[in-house]
């Protein structure tokens, strides 16, 4: 069964640092998606990302994050500078479409980013 | 503010019982309505989807949609220790450009032996 592949499963940076979480989504899929959980927490939006460009972004995603589709199967999320209230569960998700149908996202397995 | 709420729970059934999981949210223009599985430390786990009012059932799953009352639910028939996990509602609202999930805070169930 295909699935959202992440890497790494666990990123330990320190504080200030720049780091890189990498996803590869379900194959035929055109919206992207990165979420995150705080410890104890719900999970929370970060952005959609389609046909190369950022569909949607929430509060949370101000300048310090970005996403990139670097080529044809890869898409990540780069946080510059990193604080230590930046340490969560990072969920890379994908999903068919965004219509009223096939919005059924699916996600990886999660990067637990420490900041230390 | 758009929101979704749970009832975090814990709620506890015994095994072979009928869980008993209910969401509701804010926003109207909420079209399709999720329930994914979180087994603690792990990534939520799509296992129903409706987008229509009424029943949706899928083995010992039942999705219920009423959108007067802005309410979804899900039953778990036959409740097996393998259930004992929160249980997170999403919801989606079409926008224009954007896509994106709103997430309630979870239930957490436990099925007891």
């Amino acid at each position: 069964e295909p699935e959202v592949t992440q890497t790494p499963s666990h990123q330990v940076t320190q504080m200030g640092q720049e780091v890189i979480l990498r996803c590869v989504p379900i194959s035929n899929h055109l919206y992207f998606y990165w979420y995150r959980q705080i410890l104890g927490q719900k999970v929370e939006f970060l952005v959609s990302f389609y046909n190369n460009e950022i569909s949607e972004k929430s509060e949370i995603f101000d300048d310090q994050f970005s996403v990139e589709r670097p080529d044809g199967s890869n898409f990540t999320l780069k946080i510059r500078s990193t604080k230590l209230e930046d340490s969560a569960m990072y969920f890379c998700a994908s999903s068919e479409s965004a219509g009223s149908m096939g919005t059924e996202a699916f996600f990886g397995q999660g990067t637990r980013l420490t900041v230390v | 503010q758009k929101e979704v709420e749970q009832n975090s729970g814990p709620l506890s059934v015994p095994e072979g019982a009928i869980a008993s999981l209910n969401c509701t949210y804010s926003d109207r223009g909420s079209q399709s309505f999720f329930w994914y599985r979180q087994y603690s430390g792990k990534s939520p786990e799509l296992i129903m989807f409706i987008y229509s009012n009424g029943d949706k059932e899928d083995g010992r799953f039942t999705a219920q949609l009423n959108k007067a009352s802005q309410y979804v639910s899900l039953l778990i028939r036959d409740s097996q220790p393998s259930d004992s996990a929160t249980y997170l509602c999403a919801v989606h609202i079409l926008t224009g450009g954007g896509n994106k999930l709103t997430f309630g805070t979870g239930t957490q169930l436990k099925v007891e032996l």
